[in-house]
């Protein structure tokens, strides 16, 4: 059963305070991806990696940056979280050719206080 | 420029009605796939169907097909018989060849009544 795992379904950090979110996927796939979701905005994508060490700013990526120092790990980083950055952050991971769906994660629900 | 495109925030359906959801999308890239995915209430994100750029046939999966007309660059999602189950955010989705992006539109929030 292929996977995409985030390791927190849930966050409370402080304005200011340096933020991991991990993502880890166990299908060997080359493609990542961070969205986060808020109410009628839809996903919008923030970084995306193609390959290890790769790297690809997406659509908002103001305030956030990525690590992908192994192929199963993607991690989104908030250097100094502000509270318009509370959401729900999504991973998915997706393998090479265009008719290939990705996968999701289960969600980071992240609120800044 | 928003390159997914989907009109209907909400949508209130009686159940066993099929139920048709609008998605359009802007590319210059000529090789494109097309994604509709399902978020019920307790948040996953779930795969229904896919159609390629160069599929000459509308994609169909179970219940599920698109309508997939390239020139109008339309890839409506339509849902036969409708269930209560059916009830959930559907988002429409883009990925590009030329850089392997998945862009997704804003979401239609369906409502499947008894």
């Amino acid at each position: 059963d292929v996977k995409v795992t985030q390791s927190s379904r849930y966050l409370v950090k402080r304005t200011g305070e340096k933020v991991f979110l991990e993502c880890v996927q166990d299908m060997d796939h080359e493609n990542m991806f961070w969205y986060r979701q808020d109410p009628g905005l839809g996903l919008r994508l923030i970084y995306f990696s193609y390959d290890v060490k790769m790297k690809e700013k997406g659509d908002i990526p103001e305030g956030y940056s990525v690590s992908r120092e192994k192929k199963e790990r993607f991690s989104l980083i908030l250097e100094s979280a502000s509270t318009n950055q509370t959401s729900m952050y999504l991973c998915a991971s997706v393998g090479g050719g265009a008719n290939t769906e990705a996968f999701f994660g289960q969600g980071t629900r992240l609120t800044v206080v | 420029a928003q390159k997914i495109t989907q009109t209907q925030p909400g949508m209130f359906v009686q159940e066993k009605e099929a139920v048709t959801l609008d998605c359009t999308y802007d590319t210059s890239d000529q090789s494109y796939g097309l994604f509709w995915y399902k978020q019920p209430s307790s948040g996953e994100m779930i795969f229904l169907i896919y159609q390629g750029s160069y599929d000459e046939q509308n994609a169909t999966e179970g219940r599920y097909s698109l309508n997939f007309q390239k020139a109008r660059k339309s890839a409506n999602l339509v849902i036969s018989a409708s269930q209560l189950g059916d009830s959930a955010m559907y988002f429409c989705a883009m990925r590009e060849r030329k850089d392997d992006k998945i862009i997704f539109g804003k979401g239609t929030r369906l409502h499947i009544l008894p």
